[in-house]
């Protein structure tokens, strides 16, 4: 069976420090995909970044990167130079890649990031 | 706004009534799913949707709960004889088919059974 463990519950930092989310996954498939979603107290899921089961380069976008290792099942995402915007729950999720059967999402629990001036 | 839409926003209900919910996906997306998010949870799956077709169904999907997409268009999601237990947010999101597009989410609707 699939499942998405984000083990930090709520992370509180300082505006401008760096934080790390942490996310492992398990999945039987060769194939599948990963994502990260913001969620902000309006509600609304945010894409934030998808990445496949056979690209493991990192992967920088601003502020945000993310580590993809397989050896270990993780993909944790970054954020450098916290701002107070950042505040919000963030959820890592796995999606089968089997066309016509997959591409619901499998959650993990989410991580509520504060971010305090 | 071309994102996903979903009516209403809030909704209170007392227990044994029925409630209905609307989503409108982005209008090229063929694929609707529905999730239900308790709080301090994940979203959870609860059904999809390619066109008019309903594909598949979680088990958390209980008799009182039945979702359409007539048409392929917008979908509804009926829960009848409410409980307290169903009280959470209902979220909708619509993709492409392919497993690896990412689905854009609305902004849920909140139940509350009181």
């Amino acid at each position: 069976a699939q499942k998405v463990t984000q083990a930090q519950t709520e992370i509180s930092v300082v505006e401008k420090e760096d934080v790390t989310l942490d996310c492992v996954y398990e999945t039987r498939d060769t194939t599948y995909y990963l994502f990260w979603y913001k969620q902000p107290p309006s509600g609304e899921l945010v894409f934030l970044i998808r990445r496949n089961s056979f690209d493991e380069q990192n992967e920088i976008s601003g502020r945000y990167s993310w580590n993809f290792q397989k050896s270990t099942s993780s993909f944790n995402f970054t954020i450098t130079a916290s701002q107070v915007v950042d505040s919000a729950v963030y959820f890592c999720a796995l999606s089968e890649a089997i066309y016509n059967q997959g591409g619901k999402l499998i959650f993990g629990q989410g991580t509520e990031l504060s971010v305090k001036p | 706004d071309t994102g996903v839409s979903q009516d209403p926003r809030h909704k209170i209900t007392k227990r044994g009534q029925n409630v209905t919910f609307r989503c409108d996906p982005i209008s090229e997306h063929n694929r609707l799913y529905w999730y239900r998010q308790t709080l301090g949870q994940g979203p959870e799956f609860l059904t999809y949707f390619q066109n008019e077709a309903q594909l598949e169904k979680s088990r958390l999907l209980s008799d009182r709960f039945s979702a359409e997409r007539p048409k392929g268009s917008f979908s509804t999601l009926e829960i009848q004889r409410t409980e307290q237990g169903d009280s959470a947010m209902y979220l909708c999101a619509s993709s492409f088919p392919e497993s690896y597009t990412e689905a854009f989410f609305g902004q849920g609707t909140r139940l509350t059974v009181v």
